[in-house]
């Protein structure tokens, strides 16, 4: 059992290009996260997602975007990338939505932003 | 939101010495988490405690939810403890605090 994998794990990328970074779960968990990490703050939600078919907007959702099509996938996709997305990307997932349960975490992605 | 302290936001400890990290929150919360982030980047949940004490081992952490505090205990620290320590909490979303960074050396 993989938990949860995370693609690519580092990523350098021009400001202006279109981005997806991908999640996938095997846990067969109702609810997903992306989470943001960057220096002094914390992890911020971005989005989030308590079951296939319906997303929800997190702490800091503008210039990113989601999709849950299925059980298992959570792809986070930044139309137009800028300097201010660099970051280390986080995504979780739990077995029950709204936080009633542990959250489980993907390795990240180093996304730099140039 | 809500927000989330943490502290000490920095701790050096010996090899086997004890501390005890500190989590305030501004409201109520439906739960709380306490994560590790080792060094190398993997965020690890320890305790999912909304209230009440819960044990792990060397770790414990009590959550006293009507005065917006929880606590983790380290005790008998090892190396391996090293890392950022990050409390978790939901309201309408979860909030993350700011961390503890923890250093245990030899």
């Amino acid at each position: 059992i993989a938990g949860i994998t995370q693609a690519p794990t580092s990523q350098i990328l021009a400001a202006g290009r279109r981005m997806t970074l991908r999640c996938t779960q095997d846990m067969r968990h109702n609810a997903m996260y992306w989470y943001r990490q960057d220096l002094g703050l914390g992890l911020r939600l971005i989005h989030y997602s308590n079951t296939a078919g319906t997303t929800g907007k997190g702490e800091v959702p503008d210039g990113y975007s989601v999709s849950r099509a299925n059980t298992d996938d959570f792809p986070l996709t930044l139309a137009s990338a800028v300097p201010s997305q660099t970051s280390v990307y986080f995504c979780a997932s739990s077995a029950q939505p709204q936080g009633a349960d542990t959250q489980y975490f993907g390795p990240g992605t180093r996304l730099t932003v140039l | 939101g809500i927000q989330v302290e943490q502290s000490p936001p920095d701790l050096i400890l010996q090899e086997g010495a004890n501390s005890t990290l500190r989590c305030n929150f501004s409201d109520s919360v439906n739960n709380l988490q306490w994560f590790h982030q080792n060094p190398w980047g993997q965020l690890i949940n320890l305790f999912y405690i909304p209230s009440g004490t819960k044990q792990n081992g060397r770790l414990s952490a009590t959550t006293v939810a009507t005065e917006r505090y929880s606590l983790l205990y380290i005790s008998s620290s090892q190396t391996t403890d090293s890392g950022v320590y990050f409390c978790a909490v939901e309201g309408n979303q979860f909030y993350f605090g700011t961390g503890t960074s923890l250093t245990v050396i030899p």
